[in-house]
């Protein structure tokens, strides 16, 4: 069945980078958008970017462009999501999810979540 | 782009039936076929009830139902249960500049 796994949680001061990994099995990574979601203390998940199925493409929030890289390494089956210049405002839990298939737009498999503390 | 709003939270005896409300805009909810929800309780995965609107994903009792009407989307869950117990939060494409926008979240309570 598919599984997505994340890494460990993470503490970071403020202004470095962060990179988190997501471990998938049960599924063909080259079938589906894979997507980035991270949800702040007491707000809602908010949407952070997307890789292509090709592995190449990829789309970022507009709110975090030019901070956000999402890459996918096919040999491990691992999709990375890079945050740079962090900020407090950055503490959240992070999630990796899976596009459905068969429900485009939907995200039917998701990470158990990583959390990330900024903090000087 | 604005959260969509949800109520806090919601709450019922166990057999009886309660609806979150999720409420958007015509840039969202109103535009797309593609409204989602998911039920998350806290440290575990996210775990998607209904997608499309009103589709029920394989494994997902049939008492959770989703529909929308305007700019806005409920989740209604019939006879209540106390693994119905957790965070609900909705889910709407919004287009191919903001992408997705997602609901801020509604605690259901079993009393």
């Amino acid at each position: 069945q598919v599984q997505l796994v994340q890494s460990g949680a993470e503490v970071k001061r403020p202004g470095a980078s962060v990179k988190l990994s997501c471990k998938a099995s049960g599924y063909s990574l080259s079938s589906n958008f894979f997507h980035w979601v991270r949800q702040a203390p007491g707000q809602g998940p908010e949407w952070m970017g997307t890789i292509h199925p090709d592995g190449d493409t990829t789309t970022y929030a507009q709110t975090l462009q030019g901070r956000l890289t999402v890459t996918r390494d096919t040999a491990t089956s691992t999709f990375y999501m890079e945050l740079s210049s962090l900020r407090s405002e950055d503490t959240a839990v992070y999630y990796c999810a899976r596009e459905a298939p068969s429900a485009a737009k939907n995200f039917d498999f998701w990470g158990q979540g990583t959390l990330v503390t900024v903090s000087s | 782009q604005s959260a969509l709003t949800q109520p806090r939270s919601v709450s019922g005896s166990p057999g009886q039936s309660v609806t979150i409300s999720c409420t958007g805009s015509s840039n969202d909810i109103g535009a797309y076929n593609y409204v989602s929800w998911y039920q998350h309780h806290p440290g575990q995965a996210p775990k998607l009830m209904i997608y499309d609107v009103n589709k029920r994903p394989s494994g997902v009792p049939d008492r959770f139902s989703g529909s929308r009407s305007g700019n806005a989307a409920s989740l209604t869950i019939s006879g209540l249960q106390a693994e119905d117990e957790g965070d609900y939060y909705c889910c709407s494409f919004a287009g191919n500049s903001v992408h997705y926008v997602f609901g801020t979240g509604t605690e259901v309570t079993v009393l």
